[in-house]
């Protein structure tokens, strides 16, 4: 079925220790979104992607990058991970175009711990 | 960009009718409503979206008055699985770098037998 995926679904790192998230998704969506969500909060979006054309929310730490090499992947990098990056790192996707929001097809997630 | 505003949470029981009401006072002409459901460790799933009156799926109906300033998520005879998170969002197009795609703190949904 087509769907987004997020690997792995659990991430350990060490304090300061670089770390990439990855999303493939096979929806052929050319919008693909990184959103961070820590326990019992919303999600918070991160940034996106609308085909190439990369866009970073205003308060989105410069500790988080974001590649697309193609439309079916995406990844995160976390150049040097704190105590307060510990989250579930959502990916998600939609069509783009104006009109209606595009529904948002999001994976489960990479819960991400730093010791 | 239009806030929204949900209640914290709810209680049912299974097999009642469950209406979630959402606020969103400053909706702009072009936003859509969406709601989204989602359950623990797991992404947020796509239930509705609507731009006014009312739109009705297998799953869930939503209501939209007139003017537009707040919405209606109702879901029929709800069971023990429908206990999740449920999150109201107002916006248009894809979100765009006006990053208009944020997510309400949602309604934690409790279904009770």
């Amino acid at each position: 079925d087509a769907m987004v995926i997020q690997n792995p679904r659990y991430q350990v790192t060490q304090f300061g220790k670089p770390v990439t998230l990855s999303c493939s998704q096979t929806l052929n969506h050319n919008v693909m979104y990184w959103y961070q969500q820590k326990s019992s909060q919303a999600p918070k979006l991160l940034f996106h992607y609308y085909d190439k054309d990369f866009n970073n929310e205003a308060d989105t730490p410069d500790n988080f990058q974001s590649r697309r090499p193609n439309t079916s992947f995406c990844f995160l990098d976390i150049r040097s991970p704190g105590l307060g990056d510990a989250a579930m790192y959502l990916c998600a996707t939609s069509r783009g175009g104006t009109g209606p929001n595009q529904p948002q097809h999001f994976g489960d997630g990479t819960r991400l711990s730093i010791l | 960009l239009a806030k929204t505003t949900q209640p914290i949470s709810m209680d049912s029981y299974e097999g009642q009718e469950v209406n979630i009401t959402c606020s969103h006072n400053n909706i702009a002409t072009n936003d859509y409503i969406t709601w989204y459901q989602q359950f623990p460790s797991q992404g947020p799933r796509f239930i509705i979206q609507g731009y006014k009156t009312k739109v009705t799926n297998e799953v869930a109906s939503l209501f939209i008055p007139a003017d537009r300033k707040s919405s209606t998520l109702s879901l029929p005879r709800v069971s023990l699985s429908d206990t999740a998170v449920y999150y109201c969002l107002v916006g248009d197009n894809y979100g765009g770098s006006q990053g208009n795609l944020i997510f309400g703190k949602g309604t934690k949904l409790s279904v009770k037998p």
